[in-house]
């Protein structure tokens, strides 16, 4: 069972869609989660830290479910330029925080 | 600032040269990472520095060479490569490990060998 499990998708949502994410992870005692962008042909960039409460950026929720090894990424009034592919990160545990990276799961948003 | 800077952008290479990938940040991290990535896959770990000291080394072959000369800068030193280690080869960095925080990357360096 791979350490960091995501659905590549392409997930294909109209403009203005709501759409989530989720990401399941395999070691119980992971520390940390993030959420990355990454576009064609670029580097990752960090979306959002993934925090026990929950966080909200803008548009952008991102939660965590301790008791089920998920993280979930959900995006509200989809924009065009919310096509891309987010990356699910999940640092170790023991002092080590390594980033484990998923798949990704592949977004475009049509007009 | 929150930049890495890596470079080149773009190089190739025959399989008999010697190249160096650069990385660079200021913004005082002590954790420092090589990652591999190939197209339409996540990006897979290849070393981790941590305090200029090799940490981990993920059963990567020795034509890859990396070596941390200070806490600023990270280079991956390659010999004698193989046509299938063509990808594009990112750089981050992270406050440190056993930290909670996340890591940035560089905009890679996208590797052709021929």
């Amino acid at each position: 069972r791979k350490e960091v499990e995501q659905d590549p998708g392409p997930f294909n949502v109209p403009e203005g869609a709501t759409v989530a994410f989720n990401c399941t992870y395999s070691n119980s005692a992971s520390q940390s989660f993030f959420w990355y962008r990454q576009d064609c042909r670029k580097e990752p960039k960090l979306l959002m830290s993934v925090y026990s409460s929950g966080n909200e950026d803008g548009r952008f929720t991102a939660q965590l479910n301790r008791a089920s090894q998920y993280i979930s990424l959900l995006i509200r009034d989809s924009k065009l330029s919310d096509s891309a592919t987010y990356l699910c990160v999940v640092g170790g545990t023991g002092g080590s925080y390594i980033p484990t990276f998923g798949r990704g799961t592949s977004l475009i948003v049509h007009p | 600032d929150t930049e890495v800077t890596q470079t080149p952008k773009h190089l190739v290479m025959g399989m008999t040269n010697k190249k160096s990938l650069k990385c660079e940040q200021h913004m005082g991290h002590r954790a420092m990472y090589w990652y591999k990535q190939k197209a339409k896959k996540p990006p897979e770990l290849m070393f981790v520095y941590s305090y200029e000291k090799l940490s981990i080394n993920e059963s990567v072959p020795s034509r890859f060479s990396p070596e941390c000369p200070n806490s600023s800068l990270l280079n991956l030193h390659l010999h004698a490569l193989q046509p299938e280690d063509s990808a594009l080869y990112l750089c981050a960095s992270s406050l440190s490990r056993g930290q909670r925080t996340e890591a940035f990357f560089g905009q890679g360096t996208r590797l052709t060998v021929v």
